[in-house]
Parts: structure tokens; sequence; C-alpha cells
């Protein structure tokens, strides 16, 4: 079956950068896309952006272009997510999800991962 | 800026039938924007109900049903049963690669 389990909670301080994996399992990683959405505490689901884990080719949100790079790692179907300039706003759950190509539409999704930026 | 506009919040007495949509700020919503529906439970991932418009993932009941009635699209729940009390979210693809999520839509069943 379809299986995204990412890397566990982190916390870190206002102006560092953040990575977070997705391990693939249970499909072909290079024929679909992995998308990267965030949570903040009661708010709404946010797309960051997604890569096509075949090409490598990304696509991100204008809110994210410049400060959240996308990534992959054919050889272990796994997808990262790095953030950099860590600020409290960023304080959220972080999502993967697969993307079903070619518009990456979103289906199956990781568990989630804690990010918790504080001084 | 395209705004995915969903009911904060509804209710439904279990066993009956709810209809909750999903809009834009600005335009109706078509199946050319190919809305899928999620359920949320807190501190849970997204469970995928729903795709184009009305394709049910593998695994899900066909109590739940996916539309466009009128200018949106909407999320229908028949019979509802205490477990489908949950946060739904309704994405939409804007074209180019992006998709917008809705605000969510809490379901109360009582």
């Amino acid at each position: 079956q379809v299986q995204l389990v990412q890397s566990g909670a982190e916390v870190k301080k206002p102006g560092a950068s953040v990575k977070v994996s997705c391990k693939a399992s249970g499909y072909t990683f290079t024929n679909y896309a992995v998308h990267w959405v965030r949570q903040a505490p009661g708010q709404r689901l946010e797309c960051m952006g997604w890569i096509n884990a075949g090409n490598g080719n990304t696509k991100y949100s204008q809110k994210f272009q410049g400060r959240v790079t996308i990534t992959r790692d054919t050889s272990a179907s796994t997808a990262y997510m790095e953030m950099s300039s860590l600020t409290s706003e960023d304080t959220a759950v972080y999502f993967c999800a697969r993307g079903v190509l070619p518009a990456a539409r979103p289906d199956y999704w990781g568990q989630g991962t804690l990010v918790t930026v504080s001084s | 800026q395209t705004v995915v506009t969903q009911e904060p919040s509804f209710s439904v007495s279990p066993g009956g039938t709810v209809t909750l949509t999903c809009g834009l700020n600005s335009g109706s919503v078509s199946t050319t924007y190919y809305p899928s529906w999620f359920q949320q439970t807190p501190g849970q991932a997204p469970r995928p109900l729903i795709y184009s418009t009305n394709t049910r993932f593998s695994g899900v009941p066909d109590r739940f049903s996916g539309s466009i009635l009128g200018n949106k699209a909407a999320l229908t729940i028949t019979g509802a049963q205490a477990d489908d009390e949950s946060d739904y979210y309704c994405v939409l693809y804007m074209g180019s690669g992006i998709w917008v999520f809705g605000g969510g839509t809490k379901l109360t069943v009582l």
C-alpha cells in the first residue's frame, strides 16, 4: 500500500533552517510528484510547492519561493523540504503528499512533521 | 488573490444528509478545477475522499459523493455517522501546477 513516512519533530531557533524528509513506499516513486503542504495551528492547509520525482523539476508557491527548497533522492525514494530563515510564524505541521502527474494532484499523505520555531 | 471558500462549520444529525461546498471568491468552480476533497481528524493526516469532482478514492464508502452544484463544488454525505465528525477540505487546481486549499469545514454530527 502507498505509504509516506516523514521524519520526526523539530525545534529550531529563529533564523535557523530545517530539513524534513518524506520516504515513499508502495509505488514507483519516480512516476509521481511529491507535494509539501503546511498547516499552522488553527489555519488552513497551504501548498508550499512540489517536485516531479522523475525529472526533479520543481514548482513553488509564490509565498515560499526563495525560502524553500524541495529535492529528492530517487535511490532512497525520499523527498526533502528545506526551509531557511525560520520565524515563529513558521511553526506548523508540515505534510508531504503524493502528487499524481502531470498536474501533481495530491492524494496520499504522510503523517506530518511538527516544526516549532522558538527562541 | 484567489481564495477558495468553504463553510466554516456545519452540523448534521446522525443518519442525515449534508452538503458541503467549495467556491471561489471570484468566479465559478467547474470540473476544470478538478476539485478534490479530504477528511481530517485532529492530529491526523488528511485522508483522500474524492478527486476530479466526483471520483471516490479506493475504500471510500459510497455515502460520500462529489458534484458541481451551481457555481461550487460540493461534497455530499448521506446517512451521516458519528465518525464522520471531522474537518473537510477541498482543493482546486488553478493551472500551471498550482493547487489551492479551502479553509476547511468543521462538521459536527449530533
